[in-house]
């Protein structure tokens, strides 16, 4: 099934460790997403690419950073993790027109 | 920017009852999604709808975008719907990105 995934499911890192977490897609959609969720809070964007165009929304701390190597792969990296940063990170695809897929989602620990 | 509230905040529920979540939102948009955030933080797509109605079994939407609303009807409902249901919204401006509402808690008891 064409689908999302996203590695690893649960991440543990250290007080100003650097991480990052993986997304694929099979879905062959244009558009990825990263978003922000914290413990009973709604998902907030961090950014998107459309295609291989970066869009970083306004309040994405500058300790967040994203690549996009190809269609399939999206990474999201977090140059010096803090206390703040804990939270489920949910990647998600879609095409011109077209609704949202998500993945599973990684939660992050920082201890 | 666009507002997206949800109403109710919480809703316990007896297995079989029926119940409808509402959304409303501030501005224009595009489209509008329902999905239900299981309890391991999956969000599944329910429902893209735009406008009009949709039925997926149990499940049923209506959006009413010229008043700016979207129902969501759960009938019988069962344990396994129990979670967090979030209305999101493409805001009109262009491009789709997702605005999430402030969601719906739901618990349903045996």
């Amino acid at each position: 099934d064409a689908m999302v995934i996203q590695n690893p499911r649960y991440q543990v890192t250290q007080f100003g460790k650097p991480v990052t977490l993986s997304c694929s897609q099979t879905l062959n959609h244009n558009v990825m997403y990263w978003y922000q969720q914290k413990s009973s809070q709604a998902p907030k964007l961090l950014f998107h690419y459309y295609d291989k165009d970066f869009n970083n929304e306004a309040d994405t701390p500058d300790n967040f950073q994203s690549r996009r190597p190809n269609t399939s792969f999206c990474f999201l990296d977090i140059r010096s993790p803090g206390l703040g940063d804990a939270a489920m990170y949910l990647c998600a695809t879609s095409r011109d027109m077209g609704g949202y897929t998500f993945g599973s989602g990684t939660r992050l620990t920082v201890v | 920017g666009i507002q997206v509230e949800q109403s109710p905040p919480d809703l316990i529920l007896q297995e079989g009852a029926n119940s409808t979540l509402r959304c409303n939102f501030s501005d224009s948009v595009n489209n509008l999604q329902w999905f239900h955030q299981n309890p391991w933080g999956q969000l599944i797509n329910l429902f893209y709808i735009p406008s009009g109605t949709k039925q997926n079994g149990r499940l049923s939407a209506t959006t009413v975008a010229t008043e700016r609303y979207s129902l969501l009807y759960i009938s019988s409902s069962q344990t396994t719907d129990s979670g967090v249901y979030f209305c999101a919204v493409e805001r009109d401006t262009g491009f789709q990105k997702l605005v999430f509402g402030t969601g719906t808690r739901l618990l349903v008891s045996p």
